[in-house]
Formats: structure tokens, sequence, C-alpha cells
């Protein structure tokens, strides 16, 4: 099975800050990756698919960029909407591994 | 509007049986994978399951093959997951999700096992 290993686990940012969140697969995943935020209680929510490609409807503040077995999700100047836990996913291999999580706090 | 409303969430002593179900309106349901993802209190989230748009292929996180089995009735929009042999590490809030990658998501269903 392919594993994700998401890091860091927290971040500690400010408003405007440019942070960026990074996705290792354990084996390639071509372009096979998505990027999910998540707030307390809710359930999560598309950011991008196919590493890179911005879901409708999500600001453009947020990047996604990478393919095979390295991937990153920045968000350029951070908004109060943006503390959240991301998630990213692989879904390669008929399977839909997430990494651990990434918690963006103040 | 995409609905995915899940249900048969309860108490569990460990060992025990539980059936979930989700019932999938406002999309063309023969058209998508679906699946099942859990979140432990307080954890990250958990692939557990999917299945092809028309049930010939389902697929299973490791550590619930031989006692998860995912299903679907195209005719009637829904999907189960039949849970058998449950562990106190099965608790968790369990979502249906619609897509590859994830699209739309349920609401949630506890599913509590416990002594």
């Amino acid at each position: 099975d392919i594993q994700m290993t998401q890091s860091p686990s927290t971040l500690s940012a400010s408003v405007g800050d440019r942070v960026t969140i990074t996705c290792r697969a354990s084996q390639s995943i071509s372009d096979w990756l998505a990027w999910y935020q998540q707030k307390s209680g809710k359930a999560p929510k598309l950011l991008i698919y196919k590493a890179s490609s911005l879901e409708s409807g999500v600001p453009s503040r947020f990047n996604g960029r990478g393919s095979g077995t390295e991937f990153t999700l920045t968000i350029n100047s951070l908004q109060p909407d943006d503390f959240a836990t991301y998630y990213c996913q692989q879904y390669n291999s008929h399977s839909g591994t997430f990494g651990q999580g990434t918690k963006v706090e103040i | 509007e995409v609905q995915l409303v899940e249900s048969g969430g309860g108490l569990v002593q460990p060992g025990g049986s539980l059936r979930l179900s989700c019932a999938a309106s406002g999309f063309y349901f023969s058209n998508y994978w679906m699946n099942w993802v859990r979140q432990a209190p307080g954890k990250g989230l958990e692939w557990v399951a999917n299945i092809k748009e028309d049930g010939s292929e389902k697929n299973y996180v490791d550590s619930v093959k031989g006692r998860f089995t995912i299903s679907r009735d195209n005719a009637k929009n829904s999907v189960s997951l039949q849970m058998n042999s449950l562990r106190v590490e099965d608790t968790a809030v369990y979502y249906c999700a619609r897509g590859s990658p994830i699209l739309d998501w349920g609401q949630g269903t506890l599913v509590t096992v416990s002594s």
C-alpha cells in the first residue's frame, strides 16, 4: 500500500504569511494527489486535485505543486478563514490514503 | 444539490456488527466511485474502502480487510458498509464520500465500539 507522509504536523503562522505544507508518497503516484481543508467538527473540503488544479470556488491563494513522490501546498497571504487542518490524499492506486494532517494555527 | 446522508451508526460491543448506509441524491450516482472514510476522535482522516461505479471493483484499507464489506445499489442510489468483528480501534465518525478525488462528503455517523 502507498503511504503518505505529511509535514509539518503543526504550523504556527500569522495573517498575511505564506505557508507551505509538504506531502511525500512512498512510491510514485504521478499527479494523483488531492489537498483538503477541514475545520473543527466539519467534513473536509476539496481544495486541489491532480496535484495542481484548483477546485472551483477555491481562492487563488491556494497553490499545489509536484509530481511523482513530492508535493506541496502553499497558501499565499494567509487569511483568518484559512486556520484549519489540511490533508493530502493519493488516489492513484484504487485506494485513497491520506496524510496525517497539518494543523495551521495562529 | 449533492446530498449524502449516512445512517446506522451507534454503540456496539467489541466483536459485534453494524451496517452503515448512505443515501445519495443530487447527482448521477452510477457515474461515481463511492468511498467510506473514517476519523477517530481527535485524529486524522483514514480512507476505509471504495467501490467502482458498477460495483465490479472494491478496495479496502488493510486494517479492515476480511471484516468490512462495501456494496452499492445503483437502482436505489445507495452505498453501504457492513462492519463485522468490530474492534475498539474502529471507533470513529464514518463519512460517506463521492468520487476520486473526493468531491462531496456526508455529515458523518458515529460508530462507538466499547464494552
